[in-house]
């Protein structure tokens, strides 16, 4: 089975201070993963994924994500955190297909991040 | 702009109605998913499509059903709508059913069963 988790529920941020929003994952084989951001009332939008090679993988509106396979982290990150960060941001996992039929996205419980102004 | 489109954007539903949620994506992706989105859970998938004519069950299936006709469209039924049905709903899309492709997701529909 594999599993996504976000530890933290809420991360609050002061604008222009670095931000970390944590995830660590627990897969079987290769694991793939992604990051997704939600602001209220609105779908889930793709940020970035990692599938191999390097560890630090950039991604869109300036947040980036590092792998680390010893420590099942893939942590999202970013330089300087703006008050238009503000959102749910749900970090998902997945393996190589298992012949189960699913390309199935496991999904961490979400982490909301304010920015304060 | 393409993409995918979900209606109804929300609905109030009584117990026992029947409901189809519709879901259209423009971008001709082969694999198709229908998700739930509830407080504190996280999204959980319901049913999938990998590609047209071909549909499968995913973690919480119960009381859900899809049909895939056609490559765009991607209808979810609930036969006869309960209390914990009550939930957000995203459909989402990804080229292929690939376990490295990213999948794209819907603007959500909110259903409230009463």
């Amino acid at each position: 089975a594999q599993s996504v988790a976000q530890p933290e529920d809420q991360v609050n941020v002061a604008e222009g201070n670095p931000l970390t929003v944590k995830c660590t994952y627990s897969v079987s084989g290769n694991p793939y993963l992604f990051w997704y951001v939600q602001y209220p009332n609105r779908g889930l939008q793709f940020l970035l994924k990692y599938i191999t090679g390097d560890n630090l993988v950039k991604g869109s509106y300036g947040f980036e994500a590092e792998f680390n396979k010893s420590q099942t982290s893939f942590h999202l990150k970013k330089p300087s955190a703006l008050v238009s960060d503000s959102a749910l941001y749900f970090c998902a996992g997945r393996t190589a297909y298992s012949g189960a039929g699913s390309y199935q996205l496991t999904f961490g419980k979400g982490t909301k991040l304010s920015v304060i102004p | 702009i393409a993409g995918i489109t979900q209606a109804p954007t929300s609905q109030i539903l009584a117990a026992g109605r029947r409901m189809t949620l519709r879901c259209t994506q423009d971008m001709r992706h082969n694999a198709m998913y229908w998700y739930r989105q509830d407080l504190g859970l996280g999204l959980r998938l319901i049913h999938y499509s990998n590609t047209a004519g071909t549909t499968g069950k995913g973690e919480v299936p119960d009381g859900y059903s899809v049909s895939r006709a056609n490559t765009d469209d991607f209808p979810l039924t609930l036969a006869s709508a309960v209390p914990s049905q009550t939930s957000v709903y995203f459909c989402a899309s990804s080229p292929l059913a690939s376990s490295t492709d990213t999948q794209y997701f819907g603007p959500g529909t909110r259903l409230t069963v009463l």
